[in-house]
Parts: C-alpha cells; structure tokens; sequence
C-alpha cells in the first residue's frame, strides 16, 4: 500500500541533543513538508521541499535543519538550538506543482504521516 | 501574511443536533481543505474545494466555499458521537513563479457530541 511512513511515533529528547525525525514516502510525490502541532493549536510549516535536492523554511524553521537526498525521504532534524522542542510532528507530501499545472484535475491534497511525539527529558 | 481563522474553536453538540463551523482567511485563494484528526492521530483529508461557490457533501458533513467572502463553512447534519473530533481548515497558496504551495491551517475546532 502507498503512503508515508513516520518514525519512531514516540521520542524522547535530552538537552542539548539533536534528534532526527525520519518521513519515507512511496506515493512518488515530488513535494514534501514538516508541520509541527502544539495542543489546542493548528499545524505550523517548518520546512518544505518541492524536489531533490532542495528545500525551503516555512513559518518556524529556527532550531530544526532538514535534507532531502533522496525522493522519498525527507527527515527533520531537531537540534539543540530549538529550546521548545515538545510537540506532535507531522510529515506530509503531495504532488508538485511543477509536475501537475491543473491541480484541479488531480484533486490533489496533502498526504499526512500517522506523526512523532517529541518529548523532552 | 495569510492568516485563517475558524470559529468556534470548542463545540458540544447533542446528537441529533445541526451546527456549522466557519473558516475565515485574509488572502486570495481558490483552494481550501478540511481536515479531520481524532486524538493522538493524524490528519485524514475531508474535503477539497477548489472554485467559488464549490460544495462538497460526504454523509453528514458539507463543506462550502465563497471566495468573495474569504469563507468556507462545515456543516454538520444530525450529528453522532462518531464525528467527534478536531476538524481543521486549511488555505492554499501558491505561488506560481517559484512553483511552490503552502497550507495554512486554522487553529482547529474540537467537535464533541454528546449522546
């Protein structure tokens, strides 16, 4: 079955630790993100990228780092730099823009990962 | 900045019970998702509207959109304790020279219906 896969669902944090997120997608989607959820809040941008090899910051991207190497992956990077790291992660792709021009016709929309929950210690 | 705003941000509804819940944006766009997300879950994708005067209807749930306005309404008809959950708008840009497309997300609505 096609979808994204996030991992681990649950992670724990020391201070000054980096922690890694990892997102795999097999929907051969070209476009992927990182949203971050606080509680009672909506899901903010931290990074998205369109294609390999290149990414771009959302909203919030101060404290996290991302790469995309491969189409398929697109992990996050939570360095010690990001002093409020607690939250619900979501990775999510979708087609690109670039590739399909009438988005209408693809009825395209943002594909979400089931989401890590990062905890500090 | 696009900003998006849904209202009201906590419903407790009666089962049986009509209610509507609004999503406000402040920029142009042509595009706007619903999202629903039970407890510790993900995102599952609801609706997509794409053009002006689009209505969508999947059980008890229709979703509008009026560009004119900026407003998308959720419309939930004789609800059941199965629809409880946090129900998200989400607005689109895009940007067509650099190629790229956000979402911006309201702050959610938690639905609860009450037997």
């Amino acid at each position: 079955d096609g979808g994204i896969t996030q991992s681990p669902k649950y992670l724990f944090r020391k201070e000054g630790q980096n922690v890694t997120l990892s997102c795999e997608q097999n929907l051969n989607h070209d476009a992927m993100y990182w949203y971050r959820q606080d509680p009672g809040q909506g899901l903010r941008l931290i990074y998205y990228s369109q294609i390999v090899n290149d990414f771009q910051k959302g909203d919030i991207a101060e404290g996290y780092s991302v790469s995309r190497e491969k189409k398929e992956s697109f992990p996050l990077t939570v360095t010690s730099a990001q002093k409020n790291p607690t939250a619900f992660y979501l990775c999510a792709s979708s087609i690109s823009w670039f590739r399909d021009r009438d988005l209408s016709a693809t009825n395209e929309k943002l594909f979400f990962g089931s989401g890590t929950q990062l905890s500090v210690l | 900045e696009l900003k998006v705003e849904q209202n009201p941000l906590f419903l407790s509804m009666q089962e049986g019970k009509n209610y509507t819940i609004y999503c406000n944006y402040s920029t142009t766009s042509d595009r706007l998702y619903w999202y629903r997300q039970d407890p510790g879950k993900s995102l599952e994708s609801l609706f997509v509207l794409l053009s002006n005067g689009a209505v969508k209807q999947e059980g008890r749930l229709m979703a509008s959109l009026d560009t004119k306005a900026r407003l998308s309404t959720l419309h939930i008809t004789a609800a059941v304790h199965d629809l409880s959950a946090t129900y998200f708008c989400a607005v689109a840009l895009v940007d067509s020279g650099a190629g790229s497309y956000q979402l911006t997300f309201g702050k959610g609505t938690k639905l609860s219906v009450i037997p």
